[in-house]
């Protein structure tokens, strides 16, 4: 079956740095992945997608490109912010179904 | 501005008590789904819903059950709450792809967080 792997965190960064939250993925076929975002007291929402093999997603100086060769989705941003904190799941929907795997969800907190 | 809306954020039921759960969404959306969300084990699919009157079970599904009258509308009923179903649960909806397989985003309620005692 599909699955999606990701690390739970939480990840703590100081403002300004580097971020990097790993996702690895196991499915059928050629899926589409996805990162959604949680804010503390809403619910998920798209952050960015890539839907084939080298495609680039990115939002909001978040980026994450889809390796089929290691079958990886890795979220990215060069500086983060206090606002970034939040939950990220990394997602994947494989052939032609409605239905999303989520991983776990890994959560960031930036501290000032 | 697109809007789903769960009935309640926070919720607390007695153990074997019936529970209701209802979610609405303004943007006309085939596809409704049910998640429960909890820590370390992520989102879950519960149900989802295809169009007014079909279901189809996600990866857990027991204990639960959902109905889909309206376009708009989708509720997941507890029969009898118990102990392990304190979560939170998420409601979302999205546009159905129909023969073409590619993804349209899913858009997510605030959630309600549900404690059974």
């Amino acid at each position: 079956g599909n699955s999606v792997t990701q690390m739970e965190g939480p990840v703590t960064l100081s403002e300004e740095a580097f971020l990097t939250i790993n996702c690895t993925y196991t499915a059928t076929g050629y899926p589409s992945l996805f990162w959604y975002v949680q804010y503390p007291g809403e619910g998920l929402q798209l952050l960015l997608k890539a839907t084939k093999a080298d495609d680039k997603g990115s939002n909001k100086g978040f980026e994450a490109t889809y390796r089929k060769e290691t079958t990886s989705f890795h979220l990215e941003k060069g500086s983060v912010q206090v606002s970034d904190s939040a939950v990220y799941f990394c997602a994947l929907r494989a052939g032609g179904y409605q239905k999303v795997t989520f991983g776990i969800g890994t959560k960031l907190q930036v501290i000032p | 501005d697109v809007k789903v809306t769960q009935s309640s954020r926070y919720l607390v039921k007695r153990t074997g008590e019936k529970v209701f759960l209802e979610c609405v969404q303004d943007m006309d959306h085939e596809n409704m789904f049910w998640y429960r969300q909890d820590p370390g084990l992520g989102l879950r699919l519960i149900y989802f819903s295809y169009d007014v009157k079909m279901k189809e079970k996600g990866d857990i599904p027991e204990g639960y059950s959902v109905s889909r009258e309206k376009k708009e509308r989708f509720s997941l009923i507890l029969e009898s709450a118990s102990t392990n179903q304190t979560s939170m649960y998420l409601c979302a909806s999205s546009l159905h792809s129909g023969t073409v397989p590619h993804y349209n985003e899913q858009f997510f309620g605030p959630g309600t967080r549900l404690t059974v005692l």
